[in-house]
C-alpha cells in the first residue's frame, strides 16, 4: 500500500458525459501527478500540481482539467468524454517535485461506452 | 515528445541469472531519471530516481547507473528471482515534464 488513494476504482459512463476522479496523496507529500494508461499507448504523463499550483504539464487534452485543493487532494475532471478516453488513470504523489520518487495510487479504470 | 527507448522489449531468464536493461534518452534538458517496477494488475512502484551524471543507486539485488552526457541508464538485477518478474519502466524528465519508455518485460523462470 503506497498511501495514495484514488476513488472511484471503476467508472462506466457514456460519451459526451463529464466525470471527476479523486486522489488523496500520501501524508506530507506536496506534489500530485496524473497519468493515463490506455490500451494502445504506454503510460502518459498528464499534469503535476505542487502545493496547489500547476507545476508541469504533459499531454493533457483541453477537455481535461485538474486542480489541487488546500488539503492537497486533487481532482481530475474529464469532460465531453469520447470512447478513446477509456483508460486507467493513475495518480501519484511525491514529497516535492520531479526529482523525488513518486508513489502511485491503485488507479481508476474509466470505461466510456 | 521525448524519445525514450528501452531495450530489450522482453527478456526471459532462469532463476539465479543476473540481467540488465537499457534506457536511452536525449541528453539535452535532462533533469531526472526514474525507474519503476510494474507488476501485472498492480501500480507502478518506484525503484530509483537519479539526477547526477555518474549516479549509482542500489536497492537489494537491483542497482542502476546513469550517464546523462550520453543519455542512457542501466538497470541491473543480480540473481534474478521469480518475484522479479515484472515490467521495468524508465522515465526521464525535464524540469516540466516526464516521459515513460515502453518498458522491458522480464520473466524469471523457476
Amino acid at each position: 500500500d503506497s498511501g495514495v488513494t484514488q476513488t472511484p476504482k471503476h467508472l462506466i459512463t457514456a460519451t459526451g458525459q463529464r466525470v471527476t476522479l479523486r486522489c488523496s496523496p500520501r501524508s506530507g507529500d506536496l506534489s500530485v501527478y496524473w497519468y493515463q494508461q490506455s490500451l494502445d499507448q504506454g503510460l502518459q504523463f498528464l499534469i503535476q500540481y505542487y502545493n496547489g499550483e500547476e507545476r508541469a504539464k504533459g499531454n493533457i487534452l483541453e477537455r481535461f482539467s485538474a486542480q489541487q485543493f488546500p488539503d492537497l487532494h486533487s481532482e481530475l475532471n474529464l469532460s465531453s468524454l469520447e470512447l478513446g478516453d477509456s483508460a486507467l488513470y493513475f495518480c501519484a504523489s511525491s514529497p516535492r517535485g520531479l526529482s523525488y520518487e513518486q508513489y502511485f495510487g491503485p488507479g481508476t479504470r474509466l470505461t466510456v461506452t | 515528445i521525448l524519445n525514450v527507448e528501452q531495450s530489450p522489449q522482453s527478456l526471459h531468464v532462469q532463476e539465479g541469472d543476473s540481467t540488465n536493461f537499457t534506457c536511452s534518452f536525449p541528453s539535452s534538458n535532462f533533469y531526472a531519471l526514474h525507474w519503476y517496477r510494474w507488476e501485472t494488475a498492480k501500480s507502478p512502484e518506484a525503484l530509483f530516481v537519479m539526477t547526477l551524471n555518474g549516479d549509482e543507486k542500489k536497492k537489494g539485488r537491483i542497482s542502476a547507473t546513469l550517464n546523462t552526457k550520453e543519455g542512457y541508464s542501466y538497470l541491473y538485477i543480480k540473481g534474478s528471482q521469480p518475484e522479479d518478474s515484472a515490467t521495468y519502466l524508465c522515465a526521464p524528465s525535464g524540469a516540466n515534464n516526464l516521459f515513460f519508455g515502453t518498458g522491458t518485460r522480464l520473466t524469471v523462470i523457476p
